[in-house]
């Protein structure tokens, strides 16, 4: 069974402030996803990284995939307040046999 | 609207009593997933339907928990003699499903259902 980790566990910071998060797995996945939830929605998708060393940007949010496709980044520059929620990677195998998420990491930008 | 909808958004229920939740998944998405989160913690597996195939139901806590899709849409999951324990948010989720690298494809989540078990 492949397994994600993700830290921190929480995170508060204060608005303008930068910040990474990480997920890691001792597994190679396919692809990573990272998803946002807010509170009393579903998560949400931000990106997908499929390719090892992949580098994507969604304005202020730059999503990095490790090169052997065992962990990845995301780092928020200039947070603000309405960045807050519950950050959670998930990732799938080579096979499509089994896609896990991470326990999530909990964020929260003070004004 | 087109996302996944799930009801009710809320189910207050006495503890030995059973519950269904139902996912209506987003048109089209051959894959469909359900979910429990916990307060504060991240989302556990639970079941997952693909097409025609058989479901994979390895993340179900018991089997007093079921689930059944019908015609390749409409999912409902049943608990049976609920527990304290089953208190939680059940998540839907729906996909366009397997091909190859399916693990690419995004879930699309419905907001929950808030279930309370006194």
């Amino acid at each position: 069974t492949q397994l994600l980790e993700q830290s921190p566990q929480f995170l508060s910071i204060q608005e303008g402030e930068n910040l990474t998060v990480y997920c890691n797995s001792s597994s190679v996945f396919s692809s990573l996803q990272w998803y946002r939830q807010e509170p009393g929605e579903g998560p949400v998708l931000l990106v997908t990284v499929v390719t090892g060393g992949e580098v994507k940007k969604l304005k202020r949010l730059t999503f990095q995939f490790g090169d052997a496709r065992k962990d990845s980044s995301l780092h928020i520059t200039a947070a603000q307040p309405g960045d807050t929620g519950l950050y959670l990677c998930a990732g799938g195998d080579n096979y499509g046999q089994n896609f896990v998420f991470g326990p999530g990491t909990r964020l929260s930008v003070l004004p | 609207g087109a996302g996944v909808s799930q009801s009710p958004s809320n189910k207050v229920t006495e503890k030995g009593k059973d519950v269904e939740l139902r996912c209506d998944p987003i048109s089209g998405h051959t894959a469909l997933y359900w979910y429990r989160q916990s307060l504060g913690q991240g989302l556990e597996f639970l079941i997952y339907f693909q097409g025609n195939s058989a479901p994979d139901k390895s993340g179900l806590p018991s089997d007093r928990f079921s689930a059944e899709r019908t015609g390749g849409s409409v999912s409902t999951l049943t608990i049976q003699r609920t527990q304290q324990e089953d208190s939680a948010v059940y998540l839907c989720a729906s996909s366009l499903g397997h091909q190859k690298g399916w693990g690419n494809q995004p879930q699309h989540f419905g907001d929950g259902t808030r279930l309370s078990i006194l």
